[in-house]
């Protein structure tokens, strides 16, 4: 168990839907970062948020937000859901920017 | 980051040492290698993580060659549990995008009977 939770663990929608997935950090940990694992793509970066403020962002499209909140648990809002959005959403935490990152047990989103 | 090159499946039997090589070439001196595996679906676990210097904890043992363009994770007594892809990065000790983790395709460790 890394001390990462992700909520829900499982998510079905339609296409053009909005949802949100939810990470709480390890306790102390500052920075959360999300991932996106499509069957294609492998496991991809998508955006980093450090004490509530954004730090780096990677293949993230503009459908998809982030945000941190003051407790440091982040939300990641994914809207106008397309079929290809389908895949395993993970978040990370990490003390600071640079330290090692550990992983969450991941949202599985499928779109029907 | 530089880039990593790993093979992309090993079979090891139980019970014996699982010796999983990478190479990293282009690797910078401030850059450190780190090794993560994933289990089926589940999140990417961390393993170990060094700089220059061979490392060792409660899972593994990394090997970092002198010259640092490759090194070896070595998990001493391969059991069932162990099979998963395994991931080798090079990361920049720097915050903001340079603290991002650039996963490759990994190799799928296959442990036996």
């Amino acid at each position: 168990d890394s001390g990462v939770t992700q909520t829900p663990k499982h998510l079905i929608t339609a296409t053009g839907q909005r949802v949100t997935l939810r990470c709480s950090p390890r306790s102390g940990d500052l920075s959360v970062y999300w991932y996106q694992q499509s069957l294609d793509q492998g496991l991809q970066f998508l955006i980093q948020y450090y004490n509530g403020e954004e730090r780096a962002k990677g293949n993230i499209l503009e459908r998809f937000s982030a945000q941190q909140f003051p407790d440091l648990h982040s939300e990641l809002n994914l809207s106008s859901l397309e079929l290809g959005d389908s895949a395993l959403y993970f978040c990370a935490s990490s003390v600071a920017g640079a330290d090692t990152q550990y992983f969450g047990p991941g949202t599985r989103l499928t779109v029907l | 980051d530089a880039k990593t090159t790993q093979p992309p499946s090993m079979d090891c039997a139980e019970g014996r040492a699982a010796n999983l090589p990478c190479n990293h070439s282009t690797i910078s001196g401030n850059e450190y290698v780190y090794w993560y595996r994933q289990i089926h679906s589940q999140g990417p676990q961390y393993i170990i993580h060094g700089l220059k210097n061979n490392e060792t904890n409660e899972m593994a043992s990394l090997i970092i060659t002198e010259d640092r363009k490759s090194s070896t994770l070595i998990l001493p007594h391969a059991t069932l549990r162990d099979t998963a892809v395994y991931y080798c990065i090079v990361r920049s000790p720097y915050t903001g995008t340079a603290s991002k983790l650039t996963f490759g395709t990994g190799t799928r460790l296959q442990v036996t009977l």
